[in-house]
């Protein structure tokens, strides 16, 4: 059975700072892995998509590798800022629909 | 950007009864899928769906549960009798291809369900 495991499960920064995020999962026969950011009582936003065949993707400030065979994902920020903060959700799509997902990390960037 | 839109944000329902949490998928899309997250757990998959009928379930959709398209727009989560342990923020989301198509997964805001 897949497991998705997220670590740091929180972090604080001060505003500036680049950081990364880590994501692992114990079964390499993914379709793709999707990065969201979760902000308090609110949905998922879907943030980055690396398809399996893929090592990384970039949207402005954020980057996510991907190591299929070690089973590991990154999410880099460049540049924290305050609205960042929120909760950082590393999913796997296993199966022909299914995304199994991590617990999360709790980013806070502080001013 | 189109949106994946959830109706209600709140529900407080008696245990014991049926709720109908519904979302209306992004218009385009074919697949439609429901999740749930326990307060302070994972987000967990609950079930998938594709041309009118369930493409794959968890083991946590069970009987108590089932899902229907009654229209071109809408898509709804029933929950018969419900038991406090159903309490959760339900998720619905949308793709436009599934399957091994490389496409996000598009959520809503979620429905938030109390049980009392």
């Amino acid at each position: 059975k897949q497991e998705v495991t997220q670590i740091p499960a929180a972090l604080s920064v001060p505003e500036g700072e680049n950081l990364v995020l880590n994501c692992s999962f114990t079964d390499s026969a993914i379709y793709n892995l999707q990065w969201f950011r979760q902000d308090p009582g609110k949905g998922l936003t879907s943030l980055l998509l690396i398809q399996s065949s893929q090592r990384e993707q970039t949207s402005g400030r954020l980057n996510a590798s991907l190591d299929k065979s070690s089973g590991r994902s990154t999410l880099y920020i460049a540049a924290s800022q305050p609205g960042d903060s929120a909760t950082y959700l590393c999913a796997v799509k296993v199966g022909y629909s299914t995304l199994t997902f991590g617990k999360g990390t709790m980013l806070l960037v502080s001013p | 950007e189109p949106e994946v839109t959830q109706t209600p944000s709140h529900q407080v329902t008696q245990m014991g009864q049926e709720v109908i949490l519904r979302c209306v998928p992004i218009s385009n899309h074919l697949y439609f899928y429901w999740y749930r997250q326990i307060l302070g757990q994972k987000v967990e998959f609950l079930v998938s769906f594709y041309n009118n009928e369930i493409s794959e379930k968890s083991e946590i959709f069970d009987d108590q549960f089932s899902v229907e398209r009654p229209d071109g727009s809408n898509f709804t989560l029933k929950i018969r009798s419900t038991k406090l342990e159903d309490s959760a923020m339900y998720f619905c989301a949308s793709t436009a291809r599934g399957g091994s198509g490389n496409q996000p997964q598009h959520f809503g805001d979620g429905t938030r369900l109390s049980i009392l």
